[in-house]
Protein backbone atom coordinates (compact mmCIF):
# COMPACT_ATOMS: atom_id res chain seq x y z
CA UNK A 1 0.00 0.00 0.00
CA UNK A 2 1.37 3.56 -0.57
CA UNK A 3 1.92 5.76 2.05
CA UNK A 4 3.46 9.06 2.72
CA UNK A 5 5.51 10.45 5.70
CA UNK A 6 5.98 14.47 6.47
CA UNK A 7 8.23 14.99 9.27
CA UNK A 8 7.61 18.02 11.15
CA UNK A 9 3.81 19.17 11.69
CA UNK A 10 5.24 22.55 12.33
CA UNK A 11 7.98 24.59 10.47
CA UNK A 12 9.32 27.93 11.21
CA UNK A 13 11.43 29.75 8.97
CA UNK A 14 12.43 33.28 8.72
CA UNK A 15 11.57 35.53 5.63
CA UNK A 16 14.12 35.08 3.08
CA UNK A 17 15.15 31.57 4.65
CA UNK A 18 15.49 28.80 3.00
CA UNK A 19 12.10 26.53 3.45
CA UNK A 20 12.68 22.90 3.28
CA UNK A 21 9.56 20.76 3.53
CA UNK A 22 10.21 16.88 4.03
CA UNK A 23 7.87 14.13 2.73
CA UNK A 24 9.44 10.10 2.38
CA UNK A 25 7.05 7.82 0.39
CA UNK A 26 6.72 3.87 0.80
CA UNK A 27 4.74 2.67 -2.71
CA UNK A 28 5.71 -0.94 -4.59
CA UNK A 29 4.85 1.02 -7.88
CA UNK A 30 6.60 3.47 -9.58
CA UNK A 31 5.10 6.59 -7.63
CA UNK A 32 3.16 9.35 -8.55
CA UNK A 33 3.76 12.51 -6.11
CA UNK A 34 2.33 15.69 -5.52
CA UNK A 35 2.41 18.65 -3.39
CA UNK A 36 -0.78 20.65 -2.56
CA UNK A 37 -0.92 23.76 -0.59
CA UNK A 38 -3.73 24.48 1.96
CA UNK A 39 -4.18 28.47 2.38
CA UNK A 40 -6.37 29.40 5.45
CA UNK A 41 -10.15 28.72 5.57
CA UNK A 42 -9.18 27.24 1.78
CA UNK A 43 -9.20 24.17 -0.01
CA UNK A 44 -6.13 22.86 -0.82
CA UNK A 45 -4.36 23.42 -4.52
CA UNK A 46 -1.91 21.84 -6.75
CA UNK A 47 1.72 23.38 -6.28
CA UNK A 48 3.78 20.79 -8.52
CA UNK A 49 3.75 16.93 -9.24
CA UNK A 50 6.16 14.02 -10.63
CA UNK A 51 4.94 11.44 -12.78
CA UNK A 52 7.87 10.34 -15.17
CA UNK A 53 10.82 12.27 -15.94
CA UNK A 54 12.89 15.36 -14.95
CA UNK A 55 13.19 14.20 -11.17
CA UNK A 56 13.15 18.11 -10.49
CA UNK A 57 10.32 19.20 -10.85
CA UNK A 58 9.07 23.31 -10.76
CA UNK A 59 5.62 24.68 -9.34
CA UNK A 60 4.09 27.78 -8.74
CA UNK A 61 5.27 30.52 -6.65
CA UNK A 62 8.71 29.23 -6.69
CA UNK A 63 8.51 26.10 -4.83
CA UNK A 64 10.65 23.00 -6.55
CA UNK A 65 10.88 19.48 -5.38
CA UNK A 66 13.36 16.81 -6.29
CA UNK A 67 11.95 12.75 -6.51
CA UNK A 68 14.99 10.85 -5.12
CA UNK A 69 14.48 7.07 -5.39
CA UNK A 70 17.22 5.93 -3.60
CA UNK A 71 16.02 7.72 -0.87
CA UNK A 72 12.27 7.39 -1.30
CA UNK A 73 11.92 11.16 -0.65
CA UNK A 74 10.03 14.04 -2.34
CA UNK A 75 11.26 16.99 -0.30
CA UNK A 76 9.83 20.11 -1.28
CA UNK A 77 11.97 23.70 -0.89
CA UNK A 78 11.72 27.01 -2.10
CA UNK A 79 15.17 29.04 -1.76
CA UNK A 80 14.16 32.63 -0.35
CA UNK A 81 9.96 32.41 1.91
CA UNK A 82 7.68 35.02 1.71
CA UNK A 83 4.74 36.12 4.19
CA UNK A 84 2.72 34.90 1.71
CA UNK A 85 3.97 31.25 1.71
CA UNK A 86 2.61 31.00 5.26
CA UNK A 87 0.11 27.72 5.19
CA UNK A 88 -0.18 24.11 5.49
CA UNK A 89 1.50 22.05 2.64
CA UNK A 90 0.24 18.11 1.91
CA UNK A 91 2.60 15.69 0.51
CA UNK A 92 0.40 13.31 -1.27
CA UNK A 93 1.18 10.00 -3.01
CA UNK A 94 -1.16 8.30 -6.42
CA UNK A 95 -2.96 4.85 -4.75
CA UNK A 96 -2.88 1.30 -6.92
CA UNK A 97 -6.04 0.53 -8.20
CA UNK A 98 -6.83 3.15 -10.00
CA UNK A 99 -9.35 5.63 -9.96
CA UNK A 100 -6.55 8.52 -9.16
CA UNK A 101 -7.43 7.73 -5.62
CA UNK A 102 -4.09 9.45 -3.48
CA UNK A 103 -3.01 8.75 0.12
CA UNK A 104 -2.14 12.32 1.79
CA UNK A 105 0.14 13.19 4.44
CA UNK A 106 -0.56 14.31 7.82
CA UNK A 107 0.62 18.35 6.63
CA UNK A 108 2.90 20.61 7.56
CA UNK A 109 1.95 23.45 8.82
CA UNK A 110 4.53 26.38 7.24
CA UNK A 111 4.81 29.86 9.93
CA UNK A 112 7.29 32.81 8.24
CA UNK A 113 8.61 34.64 10.44
CA UNK A 114 9.01 38.48 9.69
CA UNK B 1 -10.49 27.37 -14.61
CA UNK B 2 -12.00 24.45 -12.84
CA UNK B 3 -14.35 25.07 -10.22
CA UNK B 4 -16.05 22.80 -7.48
CA UNK B 5 -17.89 24.75 -5.11
CA UNK B 6 -19.38 23.13 -2.07
CA UNK B 7 -22.82 24.60 -0.57
CA UNK B 8 -22.01 26.28 2.59
CA UNK B 9 -18.78 27.38 4.41
CA UNK B 10 -20.21 26.72 7.57
CA UNK B 11 -22.93 24.39 9.40
CA UNK B 12 -23.92 24.01 12.46
CA UNK B 13 -26.48 20.98 12.82
CA UNK B 14 -27.52 19.02 16.42
CA UNK B 15 -26.65 15.51 16.92
CA UNK B 16 -29.26 13.11 15.28
CA UNK B 17 -29.85 15.37 12.20
CA UNK B 18 -29.64 14.21 8.45
CA UNK B 19 -26.98 16.87 6.98
CA UNK B 20 -26.62 17.12 3.31
CA UNK B 21 -23.41 18.34 2.27
CA UNK B 22 -23.38 19.36 -1.71
CA UNK B 23 -20.50 19.79 -4.20
CA UNK B 24 -20.81 20.59 -7.56
CA UNK B 25 -17.75 20.77 -10.07
CA UNK B 26 -18.10 22.72 -14.19
CA UNK B 27 -14.95 20.48 -15.78
CA UNK B 28 -16.98 17.44 -16.58
CA UNK B 29 -14.62 15.66 -14.41
CA UNK B 30 -15.37 12.04 -13.92
CA UNK B 31 -14.08 11.09 -10.66
CA UNK B 32 -15.56 13.58 -7.59
CA UNK B 33 -14.48 12.74 -3.59
CA UNK B 34 -15.30 13.42 -0.28
CA UNK B 35 -12.53 13.89 2.44
CA UNK B 36 -12.61 14.89 6.12
CA UNK B 37 -9.72 16.67 7.59
CA UNK B 38 -9.14 16.97 10.83
CA UNK B 39 -5.80 18.42 12.68
CA UNK B 40 -2.98 15.96 13.09
CA UNK B 41 -4.67 13.48 10.36
CA UNK B 42 -4.56 14.86 7.00
CA UNK B 43 -6.94 14.44 4.52
CA UNK B 44 -9.29 11.04 5.03
CA UNK B 45 -11.11 9.98 1.83
CA UNK B 46 -14.62 9.26 2.91
CA UNK B 47 -16.08 7.84 -0.62
CA UNK B 48 -15.65 8.50 -4.12
CA UNK B 49 -17.12 8.38 -7.49
CA UNK B 50 -16.11 7.65 -10.55
CA UNK B 51 -19.24 8.04 -12.22
CA UNK B 52 -22.75 9.16 -12.70
CA UNK B 53 -24.56 6.28 -10.03
CA UNK B 54 -21.32 5.04 -9.09
CA UNK B 55 -19.67 5.16 -5.72
CA UNK B 56 -16.88 2.98 -3.71
CA UNK B 57 -15.96 3.53 0.45
CA UNK B 58 -12.87 4.88 1.31
CA UNK B 59 -10.85 4.47 4.44
CA UNK B 60 -14.06 6.00 6.39
CA UNK B 61 -17.27 5.55 5.50
CA UNK B 62 -19.31 4.56 8.20
CA UNK B 63 -22.16 6.97 9.28
CA UNK B 64 -21.47 8.67 5.92
CA UNK B 65 -23.40 7.79 2.66
CA UNK B 66 -23.55 9.34 -1.04
CA UNK B 67 -25.01 9.75 -3.84
CA UNK B 68 -24.29 11.04 -7.59
CA UNK B 69 -27.12 11.51 -10.05
CA UNK B 70 -25.67 13.83 -12.06
CA UNK B 71 -22.22 14.19 -13.50
CA UNK B 72 -21.68 17.52 -11.94
CA UNK B 73 -22.91 16.67 -8.31
CA UNK B 74 -21.89 14.45 -5.80
CA UNK B 75 -23.39 14.62 -2.19
CA UNK B 76 -22.36 13.87 1.09
CA UNK B 77 -25.21 12.18 3.91
CA UNK B 78 -24.84 12.24 7.41
CA UNK B 79 -27.50 10.15 8.01
CA UNK B 80 -27.78 11.07 11.81
CA UNK B 81 -24.89 13.40 12.78
CA UNK B 82 -22.54 13.18 15.70
CA UNK B 83 -20.34 14.84 17.50
CA UNK B 84 -17.44 13.02 16.30
CA UNK B 85 -18.22 13.84 12.91
CA UNK B 86 -17.37 17.80 13.59
CA UNK B 87 -14.74 18.34 11.17
CA UNK B 88 -13.66 20.18 7.92
CA UNK B 89 -15.22 18.22 4.97
CA UNK B 90 -13.61 18.77 1.10
CA UNK B 91 -14.85 17.93 -1.99
CA UNK B 92 -12.30 17.24 -5.14
CA UNK B 93 -12.63 16.04 -8.38
CA UNK B 94 -10.64 14.71 -11.18
CA UNK B 95 -10.19 13.22 -14.81
CA UNK B 96 -10.85 9.70 -14.45
CA UNK B 97 -7.79 8.37 -17.05
CA UNK B 98 -4.63 8.77 -18.01
CA UNK B 99 -1.35 9.95 -16.14
CA UNK B 100 -2.15 10.98 -12.97
CA UNK B 101 -4.50 14.33 -12.79
CA UNK B 102 -4.39 16.74 -10.06
CA UNK B 103 -7.71 16.63 -7.59
CA UNK B 104 -9.53 20.10 -7.54
CA UNK B 105 -10.77 21.10 -4.23
CA UNK B 106 -13.74 22.89 -3.49
CA UNK B 107 -13.25 25.81 -0.06
CA UNK B 108 -14.41 22.87 2.67
CA UNK B 109 -17.25 23.11 4.58
CA UNK B 110 -16.52 23.60 8.32
CA UNK B 111 -19.19 21.11 9.99
CA UNK B 112 -20.05 21.64 14.18
CA UNK B 113 -22.22 18.92 15.29
CA UNK B 114 -23.45 19.90 18.84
Amino acid sequence: AQSVTQLGSHVSVSEGALVLLRCNYSSSVPPYLFWYVQYPNQGLQLLLKYTTGATLVKGINGFEAEFKKSETSFHLTKPSAHMSDAAEYFCAVIRSGGYQKVTFGTGTKLQVIP
Amino acid sequence: DVKVTQSSRYLVKRTGEKVFLECVQDMDHENMFWYRQDPGLGLRLIYFSYDVKMKEKGDIPEGYSVSREKKERFSLILESASTNQTSMYLCASSIKRGLPYEQYFGPGTRLTVT
